[in-house]
């Protein structure tokens, strides 16, 4: 099992280009979650999914849009990216159950926007 | 408005003693909490959590205690170890009606065990 996979793992992108991270994971979790972490800012959600072809926003979604195609697969796109996104992306997964609150998270993408 | 909060951004404690991190929260609809550890370059790990319906939660060096009234949770690492050493977040969430539950996350705090 290899848990949770992100790609890619680090990306410079100038202002205004768009780019998409991919987030994978093999465990058949239905929850999926997209989280920026700045410094001093903890960990924030972008975006989130509860099953195949749901996605829902969370605390932070202006400037980002999400796909979940595939229930494996959750997509974090950035159309005109801003110096503002540039960051540590983190995606996770978790279990639908109710009790199995945990949730796994992927290594991170880390993003710079010049 | 934050609704957890984790106020003291670093820690640091003896190999061998205690190590105690804080949490509060505003919420008082939150009714499961988490801690997780961050290593650099790596994503968050779960390490323990509890429900609202107990006040302590325990598993080998670690106990999570949760103070409903205060709405004060905290995470003691009993004996620490060097590879303690790492960011610890709280993380809050509450379950609503669809079964959908969002997590809310502290800013963090880095504890640095010495050896």
């Amino acid at each position: 099992n290899a848990g949770v996979t992100q790609t890619p793992k680090f990306r410079v992108l100038k202002t205004g280009q768009s780019m998409t991270l991919l987030c994978a994971q093999d465990m058949n979790h239905e929850y999926m979650y997209w989280y920026r972490q700045d410094p001093g800012m903890g960990l924030r959600l972008i975006h989130y999914s509860v099953g195949e072809g749901t996605t829902a926003k969370g605390e932070v979604p202006d400037g980002y849009n999400v796909s979940r195609l595939k229930k494996q697969n959750f997509l974090l796109g950035l159309e005109s990216a801003a110096p503002s996104q540039t960051s540590v992306y983190f995606c996770a997964s978790r279990h639908l159950a109710v009790g199995y609150n945990e949730q796994f998270f992927g290594p991170g993408t880390r993003l710079t926007v010049l | 408005d934050q609704q957890v909060k984790q106020n003291s951004p670093s820690l640091s404690v003896q190999e061998g003693r205690i190590s105690i991190l804080n949490c509060d929260y505003t919420n008082s609809m939150f009714d499961y909490f988490l801690w997780y550890k961050k290593y650099p370059a790596e994503g968050p790990t779960f390490l323990i959590s509890i429900s609202s319906i107990k006040d302590k939660n325990e598993d080998g060096r670690f106990t999570v205690f949760l103070n409903k009234s205060a709405k004060h949770l905290s995470l003691h690492i009993v004996p620490s170890q060097p590879g303690d050493s790492a960011v610890y977040f709280c993380a809050a969430s509450r379950g609503s009606t669809s079964g959908t539950y969002k997590y809310i996350f502290g800013t963090g705090t880095r504890l640095k065990v010495l050896a």
